[in-house]
């Protein structure tokens, strides 16, 4: 168990429709990152969040938008889905903002996932 | 940009011998990070190992180590004495230490170990 938890396990949803995923990172962890994990794209990093401040952004589309409370959990909203939406979504925490070298080089904790199907 | 490769999408191995998984990486990056990361069937993605790019000697971690060849950009996990349940999804990745704070993942590697 990383210490991560990630809400709903599974989540079946219609195109078009919105859905909302949930992280919970490590007590004490500041960053939390988003990642994608499809069949065709496999994993890809979507944003980060750093104490609450967007910190970086990877290939996030425009109908996905994600933000970090002030407990610092994060919440991933996905919008107007499509089939191609379908996929595994991890949130990953670490300490950190990223840019330590000391230690594990700034290790991410996953969570279990929340998988997403858009039928 | 940050690329990762991993030539094998799958490995046989036989119980209690031990398998290498390849990994190659290209960055231009001077201070990078390289993880290893399994994922079992139930889908969690778990931490195995880590190398820095300025660390002179190959990570270990119990049965798993990291046979690091910097000038040849490769960072390739040696699993021994396979167990039934390291068969799992192995991914590869990579992070830029100083500039850059996500993680970028191989294609992965499929491994079954035979009883």
């Amino acid at each position: 168990d990383s210490g991560v938890t990630q809400t709903p396990k599974h989540l079946i949803t219609a195109t078009g429709q919105r859905v909302t995923l949930r992280c919970s990172p490590r007590s004490g962890d500041l960053s939390v990152y988003w990642y994608q994990q499809s069949l065709d794209q496999g994993l890809q990093f979507l944003i980060q969040y750093y104490n609450g401040e967007e910190r970086a952004k990877g290939n996030i589309l425009e109908r996905f938008s994600a933000q970090q409370f002030p407990d610092l959990h994060s919440e991933l909203n996905l919008s107007s889905l499509e089939l191609g939406d379908s996929a595994l979504y991890f949130c990953a925490s670490s300490p950190n903002s990223g840019t330590e070298t000391s230690g594990r080089g700034g290790e991410q904790f996953f969570g279990p996932g929340t998988r997403l199907t858009v039928l | 940009a940050q690329k990762i490769t991993q030539t094998q999408p799958g490995m046989f191995v036989q119980e209690k011998e031990a398998v290498t998984l390849d990994c190659t990486y290209d960055t231009s990056d001077q201070s990078y990070g390289l993880f290893w990361y399994k994922q079992p069937s139930s889908g969690e993605m778990i931490f195995l190992i880590y190398q820095g790019s300025y660390d002179e000697q190959n990570a270990t971690e119990g049965r798993y180590s990291l046979n690091f060849q910097k000038a040849r950009k490769s960072a390739n996990l040696v699993i021994s004495a396979s167990q039934l349940g390291d068969s799992a999804m192995y991914f590869c990745a990579m992070r830029d230490l100083t500039n850059d704070y996500k993680l970028s993942f191989g294609a992965g590697t499929t491994v079954t170990v035979r009883a």
